[in-house]
């Protein structure tokens, strides 16, 4: 089962923000949270990881709780075609655990 | 750029026939995975192979077996189709030495069984 929990759909606005949460309360000291997203039948594609600090890059930003219990993707200046499947994952760094991908958070984003 | 393709892209084929569905990647990575997705889920871990030596069973492996032939190249088998594998398939790899353990996926494999 996966270690996470997204609400399965929202929709925002063409050109807001869109803040995509995650819980992952039982999440381990060397567990990083990852986030994927798949649009429409592709293969899933990496967004951004993180461990406890914030971070960001060129696709988005990741804000971690202090607890480290939940997260959030951010989407500084949704487009319609990030339009997706966005996937929240906690794993390890090392590699050696498979990710194991949930049912994720339908994001539709309307013109 | 094609760094992980999957062959054949789509396939229809019939109750009791054995497909295989295969990968090769460019990349150069030890680590291949292979997932399957049923229409609103998620991905499902089939089989994994950390190197040419290594097989392990994910979550759902019954009812298909793998082969890793060599590093750039990893099979996905049903000996015996059945309508419930209808399903998209992919296909990962991944770098151990990868600060990021980012896994790359290839376009999919879209089985129906009939």
């Amino acid at each position: 089962d996966a270690k996470t929990t997204q609400p399965p759909s929202m929709d925002c606005a063409e050109g807001r923000a869109a803040n995509l949460p995650c819980n992952h309360s039982t999440i381990s000291g060397n567990e990083y949270v990852y986030w994927y997203r798949q649009i429409h039948s592709q293969g899933p594609q990496y967004i951004i990881h993180g461990l406890k600090n914030n971070e960001t890059n060129e696709m988005a930003s990741l804000i971690i709780t202090e607890d480290r219990k939940s997260s959030t993707l951010i989407l500084p200046h949704a487009t319609l075609r990030d339009t997706a499947v966005y996937y929240c994952i906690v794993a390890r760094n090392s590699g050696n655990t498979p990710l194991v991908f949930g049912k994720g958070t339908r994001l539709s984003v309307i013109a | 750029d094609a760094d992980v393709t999957q062959t054949p892209r789509n396939r229809i084929t019939k109750t009791g026939k054995r497909i295989m569905l295969e990968c090769s990647q460019t990349k150069g990575h030890d680590r291949m995975y292979w997932y399957r997705q049923d229409p609103g889920l998620g991905l499902r871990l089939i089989y994994y192979s950390f190197d040419v030596k290594d097989i392990n069973k994910g979550e759902i492996s019954d009812g298909y077996s793998v082969s890793r032939q060599a590093q750039a190249k990893f099979s996905l088998s049903l000996e015996s189709a059945i309508p419930n594998q209808t399903a998209l398939y992919f296909c990962a790899t991944s770098d151990p030495d990868d600060t990021y353990n980012e896994q790359f996926f290839g376009p999919g494999t879209r089985l129906t069984v009939l």
